[in-house]
């Protein structure tokens, strides 16, 4: 079981580009949270997903911002027309049950 | 908005010496958790307590919890120069799909 896979570990985008994240769950479980970290802060929430379903986004930004959670295949959070402000680390965690969360490595998104 | 708030911000030691790091929180939970975050790498998980319990141990690390104050204390004793992180309490209602709120983080450096 590889844990929870995050790719790519960096993304560099030009500003009004497009970012697609993407996060494997560890095998079994089917919930999947998307956390943003910018320098020098905690973690904060943005969504919650289970298979096919976006179960809670509190946390995402209005516009620009979407996650899926496909039957088949990863999860991905998207960011639309990137600005130098989304860059920051973005964390996806999954969980079978309650406590059981697992954290991905992350991925470094840079806007240039 | 942050649920946890850890004390102190950053905190420098010796190796050998103890290091206490603090979290408070707002509203009611049924889990806290202590996380680890070397530079530039994703979340590692350190120890998770329960709201009936009031301390856990795990090798060189002491948690406790008071719920009556709404506040956690992580201990590492006999620190060394490779627990130098930034350490995060993050807490959650305890039940599937409930989100991990995140404190700012403690940045923990230890020199030999």
């Amino acid at each position: 079981n590889a844990g929870v896979m995050q790719n790519p570990r960096h993304l560099v985008r030009r500003r009004g580009q497009e970012a697609r994240l993407r996060c494997s769950p560890m095998k079994g479980h089917s919930h999947v949270y998307w956390y943003r970290q910018l320098p020098e802060e905690g973690l904060k929430f943005m969504v919650y997903l289970q298979k096919e379903n976006i179960i809670d986004e509190s946390g995402m930004p209005k516009e620009r911002f979407s996650a899926e959670f496909p039957k088949e295949g990863p999860s991905i959070l998207r960011i639309q027309q990137v600005v130098r402000g989304d860059s920051a680390a973005y964390f996806c965690a999954s969980s079978f049950d309650a406590g059981g969360y697992t954290f991905g490595s992350g991925t470094r998104l840079t806007v240039v | 908005s942050q649920q946890g708030e850890e004390d102190p911000q950053a905190l420098s030691i010796q190796e050998g010496e103890n290091a206490t790091m603090n979290c408070s929180y707002k509203t009611s939970i049924n889990n806290l958790q202590w996380y680890r975050q070397n530079s530039g790498r994703g979340l590692v998980h350190l120890i998770l307590i329960r709201s009936n319990e009031r301390e856990k141990h795990s090798g060189r690390l002491r948690v406790t919890l008071d719920t009556s104050k709404k506040s956690s204390s992580l201990l590492i004793t006999a620190s060394r120069a490779a627990d130098t992180a930034s350490y995060f309490c993050a807490t959650d209602a305890g039940q599937a799909g409930t989100a991990l709120i995140f404190g700012k983080g403690t940045t923990l450096s230890v020199s030999s």
